[in-house]
């Protein structure tokens, strides 16, 4: 069965230090999502995809960035973690056949990531 | 600012009765909208969903009612179950499918009493 997964499902980090998240999915789709999730703000997009070699920034960019070589994964990095960035990290994919019902994402099982 | 609102950050529902979950939005350019459920510890999980051209879509004991006019849009559980209790997040879309960009609430907690 085509799944999401993510690695590491949790992860403690010191401020300053560089961390990768990684985002790994079988669906064979070319969008793909990383989002935060924090209480009082839902779900917040950082970066996205529609394909290899293609990035975007999202609503909450700064300190992240992504990178795809292939259609498979999208690994984020927080180039100098924060306390800020204390969160719970979210991967997505999803179709684009150009239609409005594709826009439907799924989801990986989160990160947890604590930054000291 | 927030352009999905989900005005309640938590709702407390007796078994077997009928669950209501509201979300409203502010921008007109949507045209798709998502119903997203999450356990703890897991990723969140595709509901349902509706079309702007629609008012209503129904799957199962799940019902999502549209209010174009109103810029709002309900889920209805009936009958609710303990399984039920969860964060439901509503989600929404603008220019059909050529962004793929989904904007999220904030998220309602809904406790199913037994």
């Amino acid at each position: 069965d085509a799944e999401i997964t993510q690695s590491p499902r949790h992860k403690i980090t010191e401020t300053g230090r560089q961390v990768t998240l990684a985002c790994h999915q079988t669906w064979n789709h070319n969008n793909m999502f990383w989002y935060r999730q924090d209480l009082g703000h839902g779900l917040r997009l950082i970066h996205y995809s529609y394909g290899v070699q293609d990035t975007n920034k999202g609503e909450v960019s700064d300190g992240y960035s992504v990178s795809r070589s292939n259609t498979e994964d999208l690994p984020l990095t927080l180039e100098s973690a924060a306390s800020s960035q204390t969160s719970v990290y979210f991967c997505a994919s999803s179709e684009s056949s150009g239609l409005a019902d594709t826009d439907t994402q799924y989801f990986g099982p989160g990160t947890r990531l604590t930054v000291l | 600012d927030q352009q999905v609102k989900q005005n309640s950050p938590s709702l407390s529902v007796q078994e077997g009765r009928i669950s209501i979950l509201n979300c409203d939005y502010t921008n007109s350019m949507f045209d798709y909208f998502l119903w997203y459920k999450k356990y703890p510890a897991e990723g969140p999980t595709f509901l349902i969903s509706i079309s702007s051209i629609k008012d209503k879509n129904e799957d199962g004991r799940f019902t999502v009612f549209l209010n174009k006019s109103a810029k709002h849009l309900s889920l209805h559980i009936v009958p609710s179950q303990p399984g039920d209790s969860a964060v439901y997040f509503c989600a929404a879309s603008d220019n059909g499918g050529a962004t793929n960009k989904l904007i999220f609430g904030t998220g309602t907690l809904l406790a199913i009493q037994p």
